[in-house]
């Protein structure tokens, strides 16, 4: 089963618009992590934030915010005022334990959403 | 800066080659991992590595094995490839901490081999 669903493919959007990517986890674990990452045309994928699962603070990040509630398993990403840089592939990730001790925990990734910004 | 170099960008291969994909880090990271990237796929886990000589199966690890033999190195072994092997590859590394949450440190990741089997 998909641990981690973005449900939007595809989003365009006109520079300046802002714009959510949504994702939607599912575990069972009560301690995990979730990940946005960024993956340009170029294709080298980029960390943009991790938040535990005891945190749900909102956190903001110059035009980037996310905000993470546990009641929905949600963890959504937004964008203001989007500009051209950002077109890219976006994806959430999910980290939860994996039984082995003191090892590395993969990530379960979404499909991943691609957004277009045009000017 | 984290740097996770593999050793080619695009790589075409015949049917039945045995095939090897090279990653090597330079920040001392316990963890390596080899994911394949599928468009409508997204990232899917085929091996990761916590140690030296260590290896663990992800969720796609037919048709693939691995060799961790020096901590900076991870390579990833098509022993027969086949068309259905034609991908992106990402290989990816992460530092182990102590305590609950020093596994969950984020991954940092190559810029991937795009292979082809003809």
């Amino acid at each position: 089963a998909q641990k981690v669903t973005q449900a939007q493919t595809e989003i365009s959007v006109v520079e300046k618009e802002d714009v959510t990517l949504d994702c939607v986890y599912e575990t069972r674990d009560t301690t995990y992590y979730l990940f946005w990452y960024k993956q340009p045309p170029s294709g080298e994928l980029v960390f943009l934030i991790r938040r535990n699962s005891f945190d749900e603070q909102n956190e903001i990040s110059g035009r980037y915010s996310w905000n993470f509630q546990k009641s929905t398993s949600s963890f959504n990403f937004t964008i203001t005022a989007s500009q051209v840089v950002d077109s890219a592939v976006y994806f959430c990730a999910l980290s939860e334990p994996n039984g082995l001790e003191n090892s590395g925990y993969a990530l379960n990734f979404g499909k991943g959403t691609s957004l277009l910004v045009t000017p | 800066d984290v740097k996770v170099t593999q050793s080619s960008r695009y790589l075409v291969k015949r049917t039945g080659e045995k095939v090897f994909l090279e990653c090597v880090q330079d920040m001392d990271h316990e963890n390596m991992f080899w994911y394949r990237q599928d468009p409508g796929l997204g990232l899917r886990l085929i091996y990761f590595s916590y140690d030296v000589k260590m290896k663990e199966k992800g969720d796609i690890p037919e048709g693939y094995s691995v060799s961790r033999e020096k901590k900076e190195r991870f390579s990833l072994i098509l022993e027969s490839a086949s068309t259905n092997q034609t991908s992106m590859y990402l290989c990816a590394s992460s530092l182990w901490t102590s305590g609950v949450w020093g596994s969950y440190n984020e991954q940092f990741f190559g810029p991937g081999t795009r292979l082809t089997v003809l």
